[in-house]
């Protein structure tokens, strides 16, 4: 069973690069369709992203700030999200998407917060 | 993009009551929906794929329906462990689509 977990820095500066690293157990990072979702506190879920092979397809809202990338060395992928303001302020979840196209298994989530 | 709208937004129901949350989309999607079940603090669980497939492990008493732009999540008898939110997802097209969430709570 493949596991999921979400690391990164909890706090962020308003124009400054968020930055999170998810790490899969349990498999390869060279299958699947790995993706990332969050959740403002309080709000909905919303669709980031994902990575597939070399292949990245962007929510258009979030696509210029942007950027998926895999580190098959570790087993890793990671979300970059550029120019981030109080409204990137979210949980933020990894996920397989899976190739039908529902989200199973997620990681626990990592709340990011912006403010300086 | 494809809208999900769920109702109700909010639900207080009794143990044991039949709970039916309803997802509209703002264009059809076939069968290309998914519930979750999140609970508080928690990631969102997988529930059930294309409209009706119950997920290994999901109790019985959890059933999907619906087809095109109507769908619906039904609990026949409502359990202590199922107060949480649910959300719909789309999975005809991407952007990959969330419902607003329904929250279930106690009476």
């Amino acid at each position: 069973q493949v596991q999921l977990q979400e690391s990164g820095p909890g706090l962020v500066k308003p124009s400054e690069t968020l930055s999170l690293t998810c790490t899969v157990s349990g498999g390869s990072i060279s299958n699947y369709y790995w993706s990332w979702v969050r959740q403002p506190p309080g709000k909905g879920l919303e669709w980031i992203g994902y990575i597939h092979d070399s292949d990245t397809h962007y929510n258009p809202s979030l696509k210029s700030r942007v950027t998926i990338s895999t580190d098959t060395s570790k087993n890793q992928f990671s979300l970059k999200m550029r120019s981030v303001t109080a409204a990137d302020t979210a949980l933020y979840y990894c996920a397989i998407e899976a190739t039908r196209g529902w989200f199973d298994p997620w990681g626990q989530g990592t709340l990011v917060i912006v403010s300086s | 993009d494809i809208q999900l709208t769920q109702s109700p937004s909010f639900l207080s129901a009794s143990l044991g009551d039949r709970v039916t949350i309803t997802c509209r989309a703002s264009q059809g999607i076939s069968s290309y929906l998914a519930w979750y079940q999140q609970k508080l603090g928690k990631a969102p669980k997988l529930l059930i794929d294309a409209a009706s497939t119950l997920q290994s492990g999901v109790p019985s008493r959890f059933s999907g329906s619906g087809s095109g732009t109507e769908f619906t999540l039904t609990i026949s008898s409502l359990q202590p462990e199922d107060f949480a939110t649910y959300y719909c997802q789309q999975f005809n097209s991407y952007p990959r689509t969330f419902g607003q969430g329904t929250k279930v709570e106690i009476k």
